[in-house]
């Protein structure tokens, strides 16, 4: 079965001391790999998109990496307002023109000033 | 550029009911995706629409059925609202880039329903 999973589900963390989030997947036809951050009651702000492993991505004190198994996102330094639940996704080619999205259950993180 | 907006905010029904959520997708947009996310849980794919077509489904029931607009705007219909349909309703548009594969989606707010 598909399956997208994070770990670990909660992460708190003083501010300034660096850690990174694990995104598992096992799928079939990978066709992207995204993540996301969410503030509680707001829809999902995208981050990055991961193709092929060996990627790399940053932006600000995060980078994100995609091996053939997993991904990586990396905090360096955090401060309170990088707070939020940070989402993985999977893009699965379905057939044709068809794809599905996996997301997995999130990683709550919690930076403390 | 207009980002991907959804109508209404909140939602209260009861059971048995039917209900439609709506969607604008972000300008320049032409496939659209629905989502179901149960408080503490990822979202839950329903299924996505490209060209007015639907283009890949979840694993939800018949009930759950959805329509998207010459203009990309999209409805998501739920019909004999269960009590576990209480949930964040969410839509995301993108663009195709190839044969099954999509540019990053990009979110709007979401719709609470709360099914009593």
């Amino acid at each position: 079965e598909d399956q997208v999973t994070q770990s670990p589900e909660a992460l708190r963390l003083q501010e300034g001391e660096s850690s990174s989030l694990n995104c598992s997947y096992t799928v079939s036809g990978l066709r992207g790999l995204f993540w996301y951050r969410q503030d509680p009651g707001k829809g999902p702000e995208f981050l990055f998109t991961l193709y092929s492993a060996g990627e790399e991505k940053e932006k600000e004190r995060l980078k994100a990496t995609l091996t053939k198994k997993e991904s990586f996102l990396h905090i360096t330094a955090p401060k309170p307002e990088d707070s939020a639940t940070y989402l993985c996704a999977v893009q699965e080619f379905v057939y044709s023109s068809a794809s599905k999205i996996i997301f997995g259950s999130g990683t709550r993180l919690s930076i403390r000033p | 550029e207009t980002g991907v907006t959804q109508s209404p905010t909140h939602l209260i029904k009861t059971r048995g009911q039917q209900v439609t959520l709506r969607c604008s997708s972000q300008s320049g947009h032409n496939t659209v995706s629905w989502y179901q996310q149960a408080l503490g849980q990822g979202p839950q794919f329903i299924f996505q629409y490209y060209r007015e077509e639907e283009n890949g489904r979840g694993n939800f029931p018949p009930r759950f059925s959805g329509l998207q607009f010459p203009n990309y705007s999209s409805e998501l219909n739920v019909n004999a609202l269960e009590l576990d349909d209480s949930a964040l309703y969410l839509c995301a548009s993108s663009s195709k880039i190839t044969q099954g594969a999509y540019n990053e989606q990009f979110f709007g707010p979401g719709t609470r329903l709360t099914v009593l």
